[in-house]
């Protein structure tokens, strides 16, 4: 069974700071992929980056970069430049490797980026 | 450019209707799935399907039931609605290439409240 960790229920920032949310992993899996979604208010869920379990460097999408500790199971979101705009829900959530391939969430952290 | 559409995006009904919540995509993808999610809360699979005629129930409970006629089409029903259905349900699709990605791509979402 797949399991998705954020101890993190909110979270504050000052804009154009950087701000780090925490995801921890565990699996059994040696193949598996890490992702990390955005929820606004308005409540669809936004793809942010994915990491797979074998990928060597960590992933980046513009101000989105993933830092992925595998002996440490972590898959860290980091949003550098935080903007009003970046006020949401933030998912990290597993994939199964085979099979239905569907995904597992964490209990997600809110951010608010203050002015 | 994500194309999966649900409706209705809201429904406030009374206990013991019977109601139908749509999701489509015009992706193509074989892979469809049914999320709940509680306010604030993660989101957990109710149900799946691998492609048309095959569907599976998912990791939480649920007495919601689908079906997949087309390869487009996934529509989620309740026979009974009852306030314990209050919440929202994301609906989601990705190909199945094999791909170490496969995103999933979600839909608005339908957020339910039954009275």
């Amino acid at each position: 069974a797949q399991k998705i960790t954020q101890t993190q229920p909110g979270m504050f920032v000052q804009e154009k700071e950087a701000v780090t949310l925490d995801c921890t992993y565990d699996t059994s899996d040696q193949s598996y992929g890490l992702f990390w979604y955005k929820q606004p208010s308005s409540g669809e869920m936004i793809f942010l980056i994915y990491q797979g379990s074998y990928d060597e460097q960590n992933a980046t999408e513009g101000r989105y970069s993933l830092n992925f500790q595998k002996a440490r199971k972590s898959a860290n979101l980091v949003i550098s430049a935080s903007q009003l705009g970046d006020s949401a829900m933030y998912f990290c959530a597993m994939r199964e490797a085979t099979g239905r391939r569907a995904l597992t969430f964490g209990s997600g952290t809110r951010l608010q980026v203050q002015p | 450019e994500a194309d999966i559409y649900q409706t209705p995006r809201y429904l406030v009904i009374g206990t013991g209707k019977k109601i139908t919540l749509e999701c489509s995509q015009t992706m193509g993808h074989d892979k469809m799935y049914w999320y709940q999610q509680d306010p604030g809360m993660e989101l957990h699979l109710i149900h799946y399907s691998y492609g048309v005629n095959s569907t599976e129930k998912g990791d939480l409970s649920s007495e919601s039931t689908v079906s997949r006629i087309r390869t487009e089409h996934f529509p989620l029903t309740l026979e009974s609605a009852r306030p314990s259905h209050t919440s929202q349900y994301l609906c989601a699709s990705s190909e199945s290439s094999g791909r170490a990605l496969d995103e999933q791509f979600f839909g608005p979402g339908t957020r339910l409240t039954v009275l």
